[in-house]
């Protein structure tokens, strides 16, 4: 069965870094999410990408954030300089419309 | 503001009797709702999706109701097993576009 795929499984950076965070979505999906789980708490809605453009996004994706689709494949989300806060588990995540989304196992992104 | 309330944090129950998990939302309209299963270290996984115009869906064990007077969703796992054991994720969708919102989840632990 075709699968979202996450990469790095975890990072760890210096506040202040920049990251991006990479995501292979499902083929045939034309809709692109990321969204966040700091430690114990629940999964928050970042951002949605359809057709080349951000569809939508929350009050947390601030100018820190960006996401492209650099080719046909990769998904990414790039925060511009990092801070402690940012540390949490952040899950890619692809559908068709109006179906139910398909995450990754997320990658672990550390700041210290 | 618009709020995802998953009745309780925990949940234990017994093997073999049925785990009822609630859902409960407020300003929210959705044309649909999921259910979906996280187990630690991952992403969440697709159970049910639940229209707005069905009063119920059911997969093997699991059934999900959707009643939207009350503003609330029941899912049911019948003749519960360790392996059941996971957090349960509530999600809705905003009415306008594809992206889900998630509630914080139930814990769910069944004891042999």
């Amino acid at each position: 069965e075709p699968e979202v795929t996450q990469t790095p499984s975890h990072q760890v950076t210096q506040m202040g870094q920049e990251v991006i965070l990479r995501c292979v979505p499902i083929s045939n999906h034309l809709y692109f999410y990321w969204y966040r789980q700091i430690l114990g708490q629940k999964v928050e809605f970042l951002v949605s990408f359809y057709n080349n453009e951000i569809s939508e996004k929350s009050e947390i994706f601030d100018d820190q954030f960006s996401v492209e689709r650099p080719d046909g494949s990769n998904f990414t989300l790039k925060i511009r300089s990092t801070k402690l806060e940012d540390s949490a588990m952040y899950f890619c995540a692809s559908s068709e419309a109006y179906s139910p989304l398909h995450f990754g196992n997320g990658t672990r992104l550390t700041v210290t | 503001s618009q709020k995802i309330e998953q009745n309780s944090e925990a949940l234990n129950i017994q093997e073999g009797k049925t785990a009822t998990l609630t859902c409960n939302y407020t300003n929210y309209s959705p044309a649909y709702l999921q259910w979906y299963r996280q187990d630690p270290g991952r992403g969440p996984v697709f159970l049910l999706l639940i229209r707005e115009n069905e009063k119920e869906k059911r997969k093997e064990r699991l059934k999900v109701t959707f009643d939207t007077t009350l503003k609330q969703s029941l899912f049911h796992i019948t003749a519960s097993q360790p392996a059941d054991s996971a957090t349960y994720l509530c999600a809705l969708d905003r009415g306008n576009n594809n992206d889900m919102r998630f509630g914080a989840g139930t814990r769910l632990t069944v004891k042999p």
